[in-house]
C-alpha cells in the first residue's frame, strides 16, 4: 500500500540551526501539507502546497519556515533558525485530489524534532 | 470559543463495549467532517470521512454528523484491546484550490480493557 515516507524519524538540533525535514509523499498525489504535533498538544496546520506553490499557511508558518518541492519526489520543510518551541512532531500529509472528490490526506508517521 | 472540542479523556471501557467519542465544533463554514485514529508516537491513520449531515458506516464505525448543532460523533462497536488509541476529530471547509485544511480536536485517547 503506497504511504508517505518522512525522514529523519527523529532530529536534534541546537537552538539557531537550520534544519530540513524530508518528506516523500505519494506518488501520484498533488496537494501536500504540513502540520505539527507539539506534545500533548493538537496536531496543527502549518501550509498547504499545490501546483509548485503555497496554497495557504498557518499563522505559526512565519518568515522562519519554508517548503519546498526540489524534484519530482520530495517534499521539504526548512526552518531557518530553530527555537526551542519548534520542539515538535512534523507530520508531512498529500492528498491526490481534494476533500470534495472524497480524496483522502494520507499522513507519514512523523519526524520528531528536538531543539536543545 | 475554541474551534473545534474534545473531550481530552482518557476513557475506559471493558471488551465488547460500545464507545462513543464526540466532538462539537464553532465554525458553520466546516462541511467535511474526518475521524483519526493515533497510535502513541505515529501519525494520524484516516478512520472515517463524512460530508454531510447524517450517518456513514464501516465495520465496527459508526460516523454521526449533526450540523444543525454542530456536533459529530463517533461510534464504535464491539470494541477490542487493538482499539486502544487516540482518537482525533478532525474538520474542514472547501476551499477554492481544493485542497484539505484540517482543523483538529484536541483528541480522546481510549483505552479498551481485555
Amino acid at each position: 500500500e503506497p504511504e508517505v515516507t518522512q525522514t529523519p524519524s527523529h532530529q536534534v538540533t541546537q537552538m539557531g540551526q537550520e534544519v530540513i525535514l524530508r518528506c516523500v509523499p505519494i506518488s501520484n498525489h498533488l496537494y501536500f501539507y504540513w502540520y505539527r504535533q507539539i506534545l500533548g498538544q493538537k496536531v496543527e496546520f502549518l501550509v498547504s502546497f499545490y501546483n509548485n506553490e503555497i496554497s495557504e499557511k498557518s499563522e505559526i508558518f512565519d518568515d522562519q519556515f519554508s517548503v519546498e518541492r526540489p524534484d519530482g519526489s520530495n517534499f521539504t520543510l526548512k526552518i531557518r533558525s530553530t527555537k526551542l518551541e519548534d520542539s515538535a512532531m512534523y507530520f508531512c500529509a498529500s492528498s491526490s485530489l481534494g476533500p470534495l472528490l472524497n480524496t483522502e490526506a494520507f499522513f507519514g508517521q512523523g519526524t520528531r524534532l528536538t531543539v536543545v | 470559543q475554541k474551534e473545534v472540542e474534545q473531550d481530552p479523556g482518557p476513557l475506559s471501557v471493558p471488551e465488547g463495549a460500545i464507545v462513543s467519542l464526540n466532538c462539537t465544533y464553532s465554525n458553520s463554514a466546516f462541511q467535511y467532517f474526518m475521524w483519526y485514529r493515533q497510535y502513541s508516537r505515529k501519525g494520524p491513520e484516516l478512520l472515517m470521512y463524512t460530508y454531510s449531515s447524517g450517518n456513514k458506516e464501516d465495520g465496527r464505525f459508526t460516523a454521526q454528523v449533526d450540523k444543525s448543532s454542530k456536533y459529530i460523533s463517533l461510534f464504535i462497536r464491539d470494541s477490542q484491546p487493538s482499539d486502544s488509541a487516540t482518537y482525533l476529530c478532525a474538520l474542514g471547509e472547501s476551499r477554492m484550490d481544493s485542497s484539505y485544511k484540517l482543523i483538529f480536536g484536541s483528541g480522546t485517547r481510549l483505552l479498551v480493557r481485555p
